[in-house]
């Protein structure tokens, strides 16, 4: 059964760092994995999504990796800013009607 | 920039009430999803739709829930009668389908609080 988890549960950090959030899943036949952020009490946003061939994806300051084979992936997330303080959930696509899986999600703040 | 649209934002009813969410999803998109995420959880799928059918509902309570799309555009997810557990916010996804590069956008969601 597939089981997607995230590390770290939360992190708070200084504006300007450069940080990186952690999703691992058990089963390496996926068809792709996304990450979402998530303001609270808001839908989710589509932030990256990579395709089981690839290796990564970039968007601005984003930039997502997969390794597929380890069951890893990470969100790194250049030069914070107080406006990146949500939630970021991966979720990986799997099965025959490429269902998302998804884990809980990391809290992040970044302080001014 | 399309977007799935979501009404209502916000509902709050009573228990035993029957009560509505609608979805509008992005012009095209032939796949459309129904979650539901509970406070500080990841989002629970609980419907799918390929067009007009369902393929697949295994995680939808079907004595009180039911959803339909009859078109294969917009679709309505229906609670009769809520009860107090059904507190949560709906979500909902659509996306192009058909391929490995499946992309859910998703709208921003019905808040339900169950009085």
């Amino acid at each position: 059964k597939q089981e997607v988890t995230q590390i770290p549960a939360a992190l708070s950090v200084p504006e300007g760092e450069n940080l990186v959030l952690n999703c691992s899943f058990t089963d390496s036949a996926i068809y792709n994995l996304q990450w979402f952020r998530q303001d609270p009490g808001k839908g989710l946003t589509s932030l990256l999504l990579i395709q089981s061939s690839q290796r990564e994806q970039t968007s601005g300051r984003l930039n997502a990796s997969l390794d597929k084979s380890s069951g890893r992936s990470t969100l790194y997330i250049a030069a914070s800013q107080p406006g990146d303080s949500a939630t970021y959930l991966c979720a990986v696509s799997a099965g025959n009607n490429r269902k998302l899986i998804w884990g809980l999600g990391t809290s992040l703040a970044v302080n001014p | 920039e399309a977007e799935v649209a979501q009404s209502p934002r916000y509902k709050i009813t009573e228990k035993s009430q029957a009560v509505a969410f609608w979805c509008d999803p992005i012009s095209g998109h032939a796949t459309l999803y129904w979650y539901r995420q509970i406070l500080g959880q990841g989002p629970e799928l609980l419907v799918q739709f390929q067009d007009e059918s369902v393929v697949d509902d295994s995680q939808l309570p079907k004595d009180r829930f039911s959803a339909e799309r009859l078109k294969g555009v917009d679709s309505t997810l229906k609670i009769q009668p809520a009860e107090l557990g059904d507190s949560a916010m709906y979500l909902c996804a659509s996306s192009p389908g058909g391929s490995s590069y499946n992309e859910q956008f998703f709208g921003p969601g019905t808040r339900l609080t169950v009085l």
